[in-house]
């Protein structure tokens, strides 16, 4: 069975800090996105990873991606309010065009 | 209108009801889909349709039934629908199937069945 699994599932963090989100996956594949969702609010990408050893950064969130390893980190750098939101990442599975979806983290950022 | 649209934002349904979602993409994308996006699951792919064609059905269930008229237009028909099924509805489209860029998400609908 594909999984996806993120960790954090939930994580208050004050502004200023840094912290990192995981996604781990548990099938072969080189492409994997980042997602932001805003509460009632629709998916934004943040990011698209396809290959091994790809780096993506945007502003205070980077993210990279380890085939091997099969995991993916974004990394958050001296946080503030406007990042909290719930994070997904996103596989897609070698040979196949469906996106299996991660629980999500969802981020609050305290002043 | 740019991006992906959905209608209704929001809708309440009874059990025995007939509604039907629709999505509009204005991005030129051959590829279009159906998330269902409950409050304790992660997000579940129904329904994949690639230039019109129905390329995915994910085991859902026959009480909704999705249609593609054309490469911008997506709608998923539900009728004698459970109170389980209350979710948000997600369309996405993406430029080809596979995709080697993101899926572009619309607003979702937020449906109730009572």
């Amino acid at each position: 069975e594909l999984k996806v699994e993120q960790n954090p599932l939930f994580l208050s963090m004050q502004e200023g800090k840094n912290y990192t989100i995981y996604c781990n996956y548990s099938t072969t594949s080189d492409r994997l996105y980042w997602y932001r969702q805003d509460p009632g609010k629709s998916l934004e990408s943040l990011f698209v990873l396809l290959s091994n050893g790809a780096v993506k950064q945007e502003g205070r969130l980077m993210a990279s991606l380890d085939t091997k390893a099969r995991l993916s980190t974004l990394h958050i750098t001296a946080a503030v309010h406007d990042l909290s939101a719930t994070y997904f990442c996103a596989v897609e599975p070698d040979s196949s065009y469906k996106l299996i979806f991660g629980s999500g983290t969802r981020l609050l950022v305290r002043p | 209108e740019t991006g992906v649209t959905q209608t209704p934002r929001h809708l309440v349904m009874g059990m025995t009801n007939k509604k039907s979602l629709k999505c509009e993409q204005h991005l030129g994308h051959n590829a279009m889909y159906w998330y269902k996006q409950s409050a304790k699951k992660p997000l579940e792919l129904m329904f994949v349709y690639s230039l019109e064609e129905r390329v995915e059905n994910n085991s859902v269930p026959s009480r909704f039934s999705p249609e593609c008229p054309n490469s911008s237009h997506l709608f998923l028909h539900l009728h004698t629908l459970q109170p389980e099924d209350s979710a948000l509805y997600l369309c996405a489209s993406s430029q080809d199937l596979p995709s080697t860029d993101t899926q572009y998400f619309g607003p979702g609908t937020r449906l109730t069945v009572l």
